[in-house]
């Protein structure tokens, strides 16, 4: 039981360069998760999927495109990189707590590095 | 709209001092509260929660009782170790609005031996 993965842990990008941050759970949940978190800050949501075939943006979408490939990937596309883009991104994903329909528990994947320049 | 306020940070501490993390919250109902924990260069993971009021999480030696009168989910240890230094972050899970959690700031904590 792997938990939350992602792919890659560290990346350096050129302004304007394309990459896929990818994102896989094996924990059958239906909610899945992408933040940023920037030096010395908190999380910031950039998109989030109740389910599978379902997407929504968080907090900060912009100059990011995401893709829920099934019920256990979450990938996340920045199209032209920009160096306000340099963080760290975290996957992450959520069941149910029981009948209630609020989320239970979040795990978090390990992290990408994403540095642009 | 819900919202989770934290107490500023850093709390530099001794080791064996006792730690406080206050964590007041906004939200219509009865939300969740959690309190993650995240060490240098890993991701966020569950410390401890709480799914109704008086509740108490606890793990670890770390504890927080969910006060619905005082709206809050301090979180709170008798003992400190070096090995508790981290970033703390208390967070909710909404009964309404659009998202599904919302986090704190963080409260980056530092022991010293």
């Amino acid at each position: 039981n792997a938990g939350v993965t992602q792919t890659p842990k560290f990346q350096v990008l050129k302004t304007g360069q394309s990459m896929t941050l990818q994102c896989a759970q094996d924990m059958n949940h239906n909610s899945m998760y992408w933040y940023r978190q920037d030096p010395g800050m908190g999380l910031r949501l950039i998109y989030y999927s109740a389910s599978e075939g379902t997407t929504d943006k968080g907090e900060v979408p912009n100059g990011y495109n995401v893709s829920r490939l099934n019920k256990r990937e979450f990938s996340l596309r920045l199209e032209s990189a920009a160096p306000s883009q340099t963080s760290v991104y975290f996957c992450a994903s959520s069941g149910y707590l029981g009948s209630s329909g609020r989320e239970d528990t979040q795990y978090f994947g390990p992290g990408t590095r994403l540095t642009v320049l | 709209g819900d919202s989770v306020t934290q107490m500023e940070g850093p709390v530099t501490l001794s080791e064996e001092a006792f730690l406080t993390i206050n964590c007041t919250y906004t939200a219509t109902g009865y939300p969740s509260l959690f309190w993650y924990v995240q060490y240098p260069g890993e991701g966020l993971q569950l410390l401890l929660k709480a799914t109704k009021a008086d509740d108490k999480g606890s793990n670890k030696g770390f504890e927080a009782t969910y006060r619905k009168e005082t709206t809050s989910f301090h979180l709170e240890k008798g003992s400190v170790q070096v090995s508790d230094s981290a970033v703390y972050f208390c967070a909710l899970t909404p009964t309404s609005g659009t998202y599904k959690y919302i986090f704190g700031t963080g409260t980056r904590l530092k022991v010293l031996a």
